[in-house]
């Protein structure tokens, strides 16, 4: 059975950089996608970003600009790094697996098969 | 890309079926029979109970469906029970980026 833990600090300052690991256990991290998901609180689940084993990654448009995702296959991770953030940044995140969907010689997601218990990061000075 | 609609909330009787709907566009939910639907409860992660439109992940009860028309796709719960009182989202393949619906939440009177 395929686990997957958060882990990162679950307080940031403003402006500083969230950054959180995701831990995969029960199986191997390679031939499939992994994903970042944030759930503000009491609110809607939203995108972040999905990297592929092999690095390849794809970012949520209207965070972009600030989001870095990268994996270690030997330590079965990947991991998230946020800039920047605000209040509006506070929100559970969740890390998921993505099995890997192409078409037309081109490789996404399509939905979310495991995920973590979810982490609460909060920004606040 | 704006997130996909939902209503805000429905409800039923156990024993009833309800369905709520998820309504994209033409670029997302109405071009790719890639919808997803999650299930969550307080204080929980969500729970896949619905992908590729209409298929159910093993251990997900038959009670749950989805379906699409156009740029609308359903999940329709028959059969309510207590326990799926929960909070629904959807979710879509749109290209390059992925989008979710603002959540429904479900009680069971």
């Amino acid at each position: 059975q395929v686990q997957l833990q958060e882990s990162g600090p679950g307080l940031v300052k403003p402006s500083e950089t969230l950054s959180l690991t995701c831990t995969v256990s029960g199986g191997s991290i390679s031939t499939y996608y992994w994903s970042w998901i944030r759930q503000p609180p009491g609110k809607g689940l939203e995108w972040i970003a999905y990297i592929y084993y092999s690095g390849s990654t794809n970012y949520n448009p209207s965070l972009k600009s600030r989001v870095t995702m990268s994996v270690d296959t030997s330590k079965n991770q990947f991991s998230l790094k946020l800039s920047s953030v605000s209040a509006a940044d506070t929100a559970v995140y969740y890390c998921a697996r993505a099995p890997k969907y192409c078409t037309n010689g081109v490789c996404s997601i399509y939905y979310f098969d495991y995920w973590g218990q979810g982490s609460l990061v909060t920004v606040s000075s | 890309q704006s997130a996909l609609t939902q209503p805000a909330s429905v409800s039923g009787s156990p024993g009833q079926s309800i369905t709520i709907s998820c309504t994209g566009t033409s670029s997302d939910v109405g071009s790719y029979n890639l919808v997803s639907w999650y299930q969550q409860h307080p204080g929980k992660a969500p729970k896949v109970i619905i992908y590729e439109g209409s298929k159910r992940p093993a251990g997900v009860s038959n009670r749950f469906s989805g379906s699409k028309s156009g740029n609308t796709a359903s999940l329709t719960i028959s059969g309510l029970q207590a326990e799926d009182e929960a909070d629904y989202y959807c979710c879509s393949y749109a290209g390059s980026s992925t989008l979710f619906g603002g959540g429904t939440k479900l009680t069971v009177l």
